[in-house]
């Protein structure tokens, strides 16, 4: 079993939907969790930054982690086509320098 | 604005050449890493270094060596280009403090002939 499932989609969605995407991973000593942004032909860029269990919100974007469940969640409300992108989960732990990845997931959103 | 360069955006070598692909950053990060990108794998570490001159083998080091002379470049080589190695290669910087983001180059497109 991998460290970070990640389902690469593509998900497809009409422009204003939300969209729900989602991680599991399988350290338990996991403590911080990154959402990065990789659009086509681009490197990706850190997104959302958050540490331990629950929510962070920024504008459009919410980011959900349930360490109970080892499971990552970003909610991004009223799509635009501009958020059509991979996004790709990073979990770490205050032991390691590397970031983990999960694979990405590709977003389409259509007008 | 903090930089991650990549030397090339595009490359195409041919079969049995040596490839060098070429890393600057210039945030004074102590970690640097390389990457390879393919469709439904990810990303998957090759190399990563923590200092100049330290190197530690990622997830596939296997037909590649990488070289840190200098703090601020890291670059990597294919000794004997391959065509399973045709792939996007992603530079990665950070600082050596945990828990820290990690910010990338554009990207090299490699594509071996």
């Amino acid at each position: 079993q991998k460290e970070v499932e990640q389902d690469p989609g593509p998900l497809s969605v009409p422009e204003g939907a939300i969209v729900s995407l989602n991680c599991t991973y399988s350290n338990s000593a996991f403590q911080y969790f990154m959402w990065y942004r990789q659009y086509s032909r681009k490197g990706p860029e850190l997104l959302m930054y958050t540490y331990s269990s629950g929510n962070k919100e920024d504008g459009r974007f919410t980011a959900q982690v349930d360490k109970s469940s080892k499971y990552i969640s970003l909610f991004i409300r009223d799509s635009q086509p501009s958020d059509s992108a991979t996004y790709l989960c990073a979990p770490g732990s205050g032991g390691s320098y590397i970031p983990t990845f999960g694979r990405g997931t590709s977003l389409i959103v259509h007008p | 604005d903090v930089k991650v360069t990549q030397s090339s955006r595009y490359l195409v070598k041919r079969t049995g050449e040596k490839v060098f692909l070429e890393c600057v950053q210039d945030m004074d990060h102590e970690n640097m890493f390389w990457y390879r990108q393919d469709p439904g794998l990810g990303l998957r570490l090759i190399y990563f270094s923590y200092d100049v001159k330290m190197k530690e083998k990622g997830d596939i080091p296997e037909g590649y060596s990488v070289s840190r002379e200098k703090k601020e470049r890291f670059s990597l080589i294919l000794e004997s280009a391959s065509t399973n190695q045709t792939s996007m290669y992603l530079c990665a910087s950070s600082l050596i403090t945990l828990n820290t983001e990690a910010f990338f180059g554009q990207g090299t497109r490699l594509t071996v002939v």
